[in-house]
């Protein structure tokens, strides 16, 4: 079956713009999680979704937000961008979301902001 | 979240053993992964321990000491597609989300 889908594969934008990102999962799997990559940084969690319901939210300011839509397809926006936002978004998808399940990456967003 | 440690870079010869470390907080302790990363790909995953001793899959193994707070991945054998990023990752306490280790790139030479 097909892997966790993230359009598009590359971004390029200018502080104070804001973007969109996308990510279709796994067929069957509920949800969602989104991670932040930076060399320095390593991957951080953003935030997980579950039908359509966020249900845990990383230590990311409020310019972060995200959504879920009923077919478990998901969006994360960054408003005002910064410099700093410069990164890989990755997204990942588990059947039900428990702490013992695998995760399944997509193979990201590179978001650069110039 | 929990704090994770593990070396930044490690060098292997083809055909060799080489074992990445990892040491996390005991306290609130759901489990420990280990994912691969090659250059510019998603990670994908390894293995996931929650009790002690060692898990065997093929030419990689994971072992978890709860009481230390220790993981290891041994891979045996190695390739040179072995070369890659290794993630040592556990799960917040009380919530869904995964603290990552920043990350042991190993480099495989022939």
């Amino acid at each position: 079956k097909a892997g966790v889908t993230q359009t598009p594969r590359y971004l390029i934008k200018t502080r104070g713009q804001q973007v969109t990102l996308s990510c279709s999962p796994i067929s069957g799997h509920r949800s969602v999680s989104w991670y932040q990559q930076t060399p320095g940084q390593g991957l951080q969690f953003l935030f997980e979704y579950f039908s359509e319901t966020q249900r845990n939210k990383g230590n990311f300011p409020g310019r972060f937000s995200g959504r879920q839509f009923s077919n478990s397809r998901s969006e994360m926006n960054v408003s005002t961008l910064e410099l700093g936002d410069s990164a890989l978004y990755l997204c990942a998808s588990s059947l039900a979301g428990t702490v013992d399940e695998k995760l399944f990456f997509g193979s990201g967003t590179q978001l650069s902001v110039l | 979240g929990q704090n994770i440690d593990q070396p930044t870079e490690m060098t292997a010869t083809e055909g060799a053993i080489v074992q990445i470390n990892c040491t996390y907080q005991t306290s609130g302790f759901n489990g420990l992964f280990w994912y691969q990363q090659h250059a510019g790909e998603a990670p994908t995953f390894l293995s996931y321990n929650v009790l002690d001793g060692l898990e065997e899959k093929g030419r990689f193994s994971s072992f978890l000491s709860r009481s230390k707070g220790y993981s290891y991945l041994l891979l045996k054998e190695l390739q040179m597609k072995d070369s890659a990023s290794y993630l040592c990752a556990s799960p917040d306490t009380g919530r869904r989300a995964l603290t990552f280790g920043s990350g042991t790139r190993l480099q495989v030479q022939p």
